[in-house]
């Protein structure tokens, strides 16, 4: 089955920069869904993209798909330090009879103030 | 609120003893979860459910068993755990089948089987 694949792994900035990480794909979605987790905690939901969308927007979040490329990039602006997580990928598509959510490994973020 | 809740969220227990981890949600959602994660390997699902009396076996379901009795709870079991079952463990609900629809995550529950 597919598997998201982010990268970095690990990415370290300073405050009031810009984060990009990025997501790779195998096979055809229906869409892709940014998550965040913090240390320890359950995920939540960040912004979907459909896979007919290129990009969306939602705060300082942008999200871009490339459905002939297979990858997503996920882009924070001006990051804060409570931005400090890890980023997952899923992707979602139609399989044995249902849509099955795939997470990706994620991409540690670590925003010094 | 909105939330998914799950318990015990700490816990070590030795190998061959049955454990129970509770999941209930208050959203009236249709669709609920369980996955393990494990570093390098991120989130695997284990069991799904789509809704009461209907499971289904997810990536990795060897050494678990689920049961939907009720649409807000769907519990995790664990007959005989076994170390190599040590892990995160985080029960998830959505409303329906749509592949829209988000994914609400639970705190999440430390499993350590030793």
């Amino acid at each position: 089955s597919q598997q998201g694949e982010e990268d970095p792994q690990a990415l370290s900035i300073q405050e009031g920069e810009n984060a990009t990480m990025n997501c790779s794909y195998k096979t055809s979605i229906n869409n892709l869904q940014w998550y965040r987790q913090n240390s320890g905690r359950g995920l939540v939901h960040l912004i979907l993209i459909r896979s007919n969308e290129r990009e969306k927007h939602s705060g300082r979040l942008r999200v871009t798909l490339d459905t002939s490329k297979k990858s997503s990039s996920l882009l924070i602006t001006a990051s804060r330090a409570a931005d400090t997580a890890s980023y997952f990928c899923a992707t979602v598509a139609f399989e044995s009879g249902t849509y099955k959510y795939i997470f990706g490994t994620g991409t540690r973020l670590k925003v010094l103030a | 609120e909105a939330q998914v809740t799950q318990n015990p969220r700490y816990l070590i227990t030795v190998t061959g003893k049955k454990l129970t981890v509770t999941c209930s949600q208050n959203m009236n959602h249709e669709y609920m979860s369980w996955y393990r994660q494990d570093p390098g390997l991120g989130l695997r699902q284990i069991y799904y459910s789509m809704n009461v009396e209907v499971t289904d076996k997810g990536d990795v379901p060897e050494g678990y068993k689920v049961s939907r009795k009720e649409k807000r709870n769907f519990p995790l079991i664990l007959e005989s755990p076994s170390p190599n079952q040590t892990s995160l463990y985080f029960c998830a609900s959505k409303l329906g089948r749509s592949p829209e629809n988000t994914i609400y995550f639970g705190e999440g529950s430390w499993l350590t089987v030793v």
